[in-house]
């Protein structure tokens, strides 16, 4: 079966520091990866989508960046965090952009 | 923007069906409907989804009108761990198969 692993859970921030969030994905090979953002209180928002190794989709511009070095890995970067950065990040996959994606557990991250 | 309207709020009582609504008279042709629910501080999960045809499953049966303007999830027997946000999606299966989230239903089960 397919697992989903993201950390960390929880983290606790500085503005201006760098963020680094990692997601893994167990299973399966080749899937489509993404990563949402949920501000307090709202919908979940697309950032990246990520179809191949290398391959990046941005879907809003900000101070955030994505990258996927390895198949089943996809990583959330951003050199100086904002105040606004603050949210709950989720990735997800899915085996193609045909099928249903699956969330993992999440980060809930607070900028200060 | 999202393609979806829903009520903010509905309640159900235990063991009751929860029929939950969703509007979206800008679907296309090549759009799905998706459902997801979201319990509190946990990442989404996957519920159901379809194209023309009713569809069910272990979690849920979805009901879509003949002109694909409006859909229902259907909870045949609701618990108390149902309650969650709901979330209807249109969904391309271009552009990555992305997932546009608006606000969704929450769903409160009650005793």
């Amino acid at each position: 079966s397919q697992t989903i692993h993201q950390w960390p859970a929880t983290l606790v921030q500085p503005v201006g520091s760098p963020l680094s969030l990692e997601c893994t994905v167990e299973g399966t090979s080749n899937p489509n990866l993404y990563w949402y953002r949920q501000a307090a209180g709202r919908g979940l928002q697309l950032l990246f989508y990520s179809v191949g190794i290398g391959q990046i989709s941005s879907e809003v511009p900000q101070n955030l960046s994505a990258s996927r070095p390895q198949d089943r890995q996809f990583i959330l970067s951003s050199k100086k965090l904002l105040l606004s950065d603050s949210g709950f990040y989720l990735c997800a996959w899915g085996r193609t952009s045909y099928n249903e994606q699956f969330f993992g557990p999440g980060t809930r991250l607070t900028v200060l | 923007d999202a393609k979806t309207t829903q009520p903010p709020s509905m309640d159900c009582a235990e063991g009751r069906a929860a029929n939950l609504p969703c509007n979206h008279s800008t679907i296309s042709g090549n759009e799905y409907v998706y459902w997801y629910r979201q319990i509190h501080s946990q990442g989404p999960q996957y519920i159901i989804h379809g194209l023309k045809n009713n569809e069910t499953n272990e979690m849920a049966s979805l009901i879509i009108t003949e002109d694909r303007k409006s859909s229902t999830l259907i909870l045949p027997h609701a618990t108390l761990r149902d309650t969650a946000v709901y979330y209807c999606i249109v969904r391309s299966h271009n552009q990555g198969g992305k997932l546009i989230f608006g606000q969704g239903t929450e769903l409160s089960v009650k005793p």
